[in-house]
């Protein structure tokens, strides 16, 4: 079955605690992205990768890293997490980065910072 | 920044009513998709489209791109309970980079 698969689903850590969110998908695709959904501002990119070992900033990098070592994974990582990072994050990947192409989402990660 | 406005929020209407909700833009977009979205879910693509004025239809959705490729419209006929759920809208840009910018959302309720 073709699918983005995320781990964890849910996350209660401290501040200051390095995290890794994994993500994979099996459908071969070039280009994954990492959102971040909070109530009232919808889905924010806040990284994504056209490929292997080329990622870029979206609108809302700061405080996370990310990379790209092979195609199916691509992993996010809070160094030093913050109470602000508290989100319900998404990966997604779609065959490429040009217009047009349907993105396929994960299920989603609950991360709460105390 | 690129925004995309979506309108309005929140919409709760009864079951046979017709609905649009809309997705506004100051900036050109090269392509606006509409996803939908149920709770404990990633998004669901449920339409893409690319060129200025193009109308799409799925049952009884109907998919509108604007002339100047700014802003969007999702009208749904005969709305059902199974509409319900967070209707996205989103737009990639054209500078050249493979940035997303998604509206805010609309989150609809069909009530039986």
């Amino acid at each position: 079955e073709a699918q983005v698969t995320q781990n964890p689903r849910y996350l209660i850590t401290v501040t200051g605690k390095k995290l890794t969110v994994t993500c994979s998908q099996n459908m071969n695709h070039e280009y994954m992205s990492w959102y971040r959904q909070d109530p009232g501002l919808g889905l924010r990119q806040i990284y994504y990768s056209m490929n292997v070992e080329v990622t870029d900033k979206g609108d809302v990098p700061e405080g996370y890293k990310v990379s790209r070592k092979e195609k199916r994974n691509f992993p996010l990582i809070l160094e030093s997490p913050s109470p602000n990072q508290t989100s319900l994050y998404f990966c997604a990947s779609s065959f490429s980065g040009t217009r047009g192409q349907p993105q396929h989402f994960g299920d989603g990660t609950r991360l709460s910072i105390l | 920044t690129q925004l995309l406005e979506q309108s309005p929020q929140f919409l709760s209407i009864q079951e046979g009513e017709n609905l649009t909700v809309y997705c506004n833009s100051s900036s050109v977009f090269s392509s606006l998709q509409w996803y939908r979205q149920e709770p404990g879910e990633g998004p669901v693509l449920l339409v893409t489209v690319v060129t200025g004025g193009e109308v799409k239809k799925l049952k009884r959705l109907t998919f509108q791109f604007g002339d100047a490729r700014k802003d969007s419209s999702l009208h749904i006929t005969a709305a059902q309970p199974g509409d319900t759920g967070l209707y996205l809208c989103a737009g990639t840009t054209t500078s050249g980079t493979y940035k997303y910018i998604f509206g805010t959302g609309t989150r609809l309720k069909v009530l039986a």
